[in-house]
């Protein structure tokens, strides 16, 4: 069945450095994929989608490329702040289906 | 621009209680969702309604029952309460798969339950 993998955390990190976030994926045909993020006490919103191969998602200054290629979607930053610590989750969802395939989460620390 | 609201947000029980936690979206979403979240076992899905009238059962259904009351909510049941069952509680809802492909979906913030 379709399945997400992401990098374990937590990923520390200090204030202004690059972020990656690695996720590769399984699915048959072509899936929809997107990254969500969890703020502390809150429910997870989506940060941002792509919908078929090549596309790039962003928002809030991050980044992921849909790659088929590799199954990749890895989340990218060039300068992380403070108030980007949160949970971010990959994710996964298939024309014809009506579930979201959610990868484990990977929890990120920033320091000032 | 309520979204996804459940209620309660907190909710202490003692073993053996029942209780109904309530989703009601704004959204006008055919599809909504039950998920549990426990740490460092991610988002697991309770039960799903992919439209009014009906539902189906996810990873982790037993203990849980719910209901599609109308298409704004959808509410989920603990008939006999367990500790193994301590929990945050997330509802969400979704458009359904349209031409833009597989929708993203919407959450509340959340029910917090501790079973004693």
């Amino acid at each position: 069945g379709d399945s997400v993998t992401q990098m374990e955390g937590p990923v520390t990190l200090s204030e202004e450095a690059f972020l990656t976030i690695n996720c590769t994926y399984t699915a048959t045909g072509y899936p929809s994929l997107f990254w969500y993020v969890q703020y502390p006490g809150e429910g997870l919103q989506l940060l941002l989608k792509a919908t078929k191969a090549d596309d790039k998602g962003s928002n809030k200054g991050f980044e992921a490329t849909y790659r088929k290629e590799t199954t990749s979607f890895h989340l990218e930053k060039g300068s992380v702040q403070v108030s980007d610590s949160a949970v971010y989750f990959c994710a996964l969802g298939n024309t014809g289906g009506f579930k979201t395939i959610f990868g484990a989460g990977t929890r990120l620390f920033v320091k000032a | 621009n309520a979204g996804v609201t459940q209620t309660p947000k907190f909710q202490v029980l003692k073993t053996g209680q029942s209780m109904t936690l309530q989703c009601a979206q704004d959204m006008n979403h055919n599809s909504m969702y039950w998920y549990r979240q426990d740490p460092g076992m991610g988002l697991r899905l309770i039960y799903y309604s992919a439209s009014e009238g009906t539902t189906d059962k996810g990873e982790v259904p037993n203990g849980y029952n719910v209901s599609r009351l109308n298409k704004r909510e959808f509410s989920l049941r603990l008939e006999s309460a367990a500790p193994s069952q301590t929990s945050v509680y997330f509802c969400a809802s979704s458009e359904s798969v349209g031409t833009g492909g597989f929708q993203p979906q919407h959450f509340g913030d959340g029910t917090r339950l501790s079973i004693l």
